[in-house]
């Protein structure tokens, strides 16, 4: 049984503060590390998809890094805005049928 | 329309009903799923669709039957379901069915089953 942790459940920050979330998945027969941030009364949305030991990817201010080995990935945003709230997903695909297991979610709030 | 839609967005069921889900995508995308989110609990992928086939039935009850005519279109018929099947059902394509491809999703439909 596969079973994605994400840390911290809730996190409120300043505007303006830098803050990282994390992800821990089982590291056995892996294949791919989603990232999707979930506005509220929104579909979720991509932000990242992982798949090689010590990737890194960047989209904006967020960042995300992955070590496939020790089974975890870390999501930072740089200089949090209020826009950035939301809760941010992370799931791992352990098999190639498009199978992925979902972490309950870090929502994050920013204050103005 | 673009991207993936969603009707209804909220659905009202007795136990005794018969109600269908429907989902859209205009992706031109080959998979389709449907996730259950029940309060306070992860995403749970409930069934995937490559091709119009079903690939995965993720231990779902038979009160939840799935159908995917085409690969543009899926639903998920519903027929004498709990109250605790009360949940959002989001509805997702992507590419093809590896883990690989990001998977993009509907709105959802929140559904409340008396």
């Amino acid at each position: 049984i596969l079973n994605v942790e994400q840390s911290p459940q809730s996190l409120h920050v300043q505007e303006g503060d830098s803050t990282n979330f994390t992800c821990s998945f089982p590291s056995s027969n892996f294949y791919a590390l989603h990232w999707y941030r979930w506005e509220t009364a929104k579909s979720p949305e991509a932000l990242f998809v992982m798949t090689l030991n010590g990737d890194e990817k960047k989209k904006g201010r967020i960042s995300a890094t992955l070590n496939t080995k020790e089974g975890y990935s870390y999501l930072y945003i740089k200089g949090s805005q209020p826009e950035d709230s939301a809760t941010y997903l992370c799931a791992s695909g352990s098999s190639n049928t498009g199978k992925l297991i979902f972490g309950q979610g870090t929502t994050l709030q920013v204050k103005p | 329309e673009t991207g993936v839609t969603q009707t209804p967005r909220h659905l009202v069921m007795g136990m005794t009903n018969k109600k269908s889900l429907k989902c859209e995508q205009h992706l031109g995308h080959n998979a389709m799923y449907w996730y259950k989110q029940s309060a306070k609990k992860p995403l749970e992928l409930m069934f995937v669709y490559s091709l119009e086939e079903r690939v995965e039935n993720n231990s779902v009850p038979s009160r939840f039957s799935p159908e995917c005519p085409n690969s543009s279109h899926l639903f998920l018929h519903l027929h004498t379901l709990q109250p605790e099947d009360s949940a959002l059902y989001l509805c997702a394509s992507s590419q093809d069915k590896t883990s690989y491809n990001e998977q993009f999703f509907g709105p959802g439909t929140r559904l409340t089953v008396l």
